[in-house]
């Protein structure tokens, strides 16, 4: 199984990015679970989403999780400097084993 | 405050083998699902293994699967990773992870995580 996202996306101050986990085969739905991590070189992972929706404590809530159409989706908005950063996506299999998507490095402009 | 304190990294030869510790403070260890993730040099991050409360569960990457062995000590407040037939691609920073809360098994808080090298 292969989590697919973007590699890179390019983000203006103040604008808003959306970023995309989906599946190399099916749909990502709620029962996937799917969460989402900010990572900055050298730095251990963040978790900002969990269960699709859910933002983890002391997430600003510009940072929101959902499911748009056979994906799961970070939306990022207003966006500022310190945004940019490594962005992983992780999800849940039936197996019950997890498998983290490839990362999307957000770059703001 | 919850605190996760990854040890035991370092240079080991391949064949060889390894136990990581993650030392877990600021909580109910006992109640949280744990799992180990890594990230090998310039690479993406990587699912390892998971193990419920109670130790009773474990789940693993296919990847690991017959190598490494979690396992957790609620009495120590202390996670597990016991990495044998190591090989150059297991080569990564391991971190370890507490659930978001009780009854999830997922990725919640994360450790500072400890480097393992495989290398002749």
């Amino acid at each position: 199984t292969v989590v697919t996202q973007e590699p890179s996306l390019s983000v203006s101050p103040g604008g808003t990015v959306t970023l995309t986990c989906g599946l190399s085969s099916g749909s990502v739905s709620t029962t996937n679970y799917a969460s989402w991590f900010q990572q900055t070189p050298g730095q251990a992972p963040r978790t900002l989403i969990y269960s699709t929706n859910s933002r983890s404590s002391g997430v600003p809530d510009r940072f929101s999780g959902s499911i748009l159409g056979n994906k799961a989706a970070l939306i990022i908005t207003e966006v500022q400097a310190d945004d940019e950063s490594d962005y992983y996506c992780v999800l849940h299999m039936d197996d019950g084993v997890y498998v983290f998507g490839t990362g999307t490095t957000v770059t703001v402009l | 405050e919850v605190q996760l304190v990854e040890s035991g990294g370092g240079l080991v030869q391949p064949g060889g083998s390894l136990r990581l510790s993650c030392a877990a403070s600021g909580f109910s260890f006992s109640n949280y699902w744990m799992s180990w993730v890594r990230q090998a040099p310039g690479k993406g991050l990587v699912w390892v293994s998971r193990v419920y409360t109670d130790g009773g569960m474990t789940t693993y990457a296919d990847s690991v699967k017959g190598r490494f062995t979690i396992s957790r000590d609620n009495a120590k407040n202390t996670l597990y990773l016991q990495m044998n037939r190591l090989t150059v691609d297991d080569t990564a920073i391991y971190y370890c992870a507490r659930a978001t809360r009780e009854g999830n098994g997922d990725l919640g808080y994360w450790g500072q995580g400890t480097l393992v090298t495989v290398s002749s």
